[in-house]
């Protein structure tokens, strides 16, 4: 069936590093992917979205490129803030959507 | 606009009783999903409603969990008898379509001892 894997966490950088979140998966078909973000006592909250092959999302300053040969959905940012500091789950949807496990960002000051 | 409305936000219980929680989605949604997040799991999806029709309730770990959605505007996740395995967040979520973007609860914290 369908699967999302993301890196373990938690990952922690300094402000400024840069910051990339790997994200692969498993479909039989052409999903929909996206990241979401969970602030400390909050929700999910959708950061980003790709619909098809090679199609870029990007919010806040993340990005994500779906590539579809290597059937991943990395998310990057440039340069990290405290702000950014949340729990980061990848997730697809072709006939529900699944989540991935999430990762833990920490971002040290 | 208000988003997605759960209750209560915590609950405290005793193995055995009943535990009853609550959801209102955002008005005009027409998809509804319950979801437990704990540390072991992570995120996982329980059931979902299209236009108060149960879609899918694979997810739902066993009959001691029930969920019911009698109009478009209230949903609720029953477990009865509760156990402390079930302690976990439980968050609601609604969406437009299926594809649509999800929004969710603050979530409901269940604690049963």
């Amino acid at each position: 069936g369908d699967s999302v894997t993301q890196m373990e966490g938690p990952v922690t950088l300094s402000e400024e590093a840069f910051l990339t979140i790997n994200c692969t998966y498993t479909a039989t078909g052409y999903p929909s992917l996206f990241w979401y973000v969970q602030y400390p006592g909050e929700g999910l909250q959708l950061l980003l979205k790709a619909t098809k092959a090679d199609d870029k999302g990007s919010n806040k300053g993340f990005e994500a490129t779906y590539r579809k040969e290597t059937t991943s959905f990395h998310l990057e940012k440039g340069s990290v803030q405290v702000s950014d500091s949340a729990v980061y789950f990848c997730a697809l949807l072709e006939d529900k959507i699944i989540f991935g496990k999430g990762t833990r960002l920490h971002i040290l000051p | 606009d208000a988003g997605v409305i759960q209750s209560p936000r915590h609950e405290v219980t005793e193995m055995g009783q009943e535990v009853t929680l609550r959801c209102k989605p955002i008005s005009g949604h027409d998809y509804l999903f319950w979801y437990r997040q704990t540390m072991m799991r992570g995120l996982e999806l329980l059931i979902y409603f299209n236009n108060n029709v149960p879609i899918d309730d694979s997810g739902m770990p066993e009959d001691r969990f029930s969920a019911k959605m009698p109009n478009a505007s209230f949903s609720t996740l029953k477990i009865q008898p509760s156990e402390p395995r079930d302690s976990a967040v439980y968050f609601c979520a609604s969406s437009q379509g299926l594809g649509g973007e999800l929004f969710f609860g603050e979530g409901s914290r269940l604690t049963v001892l």
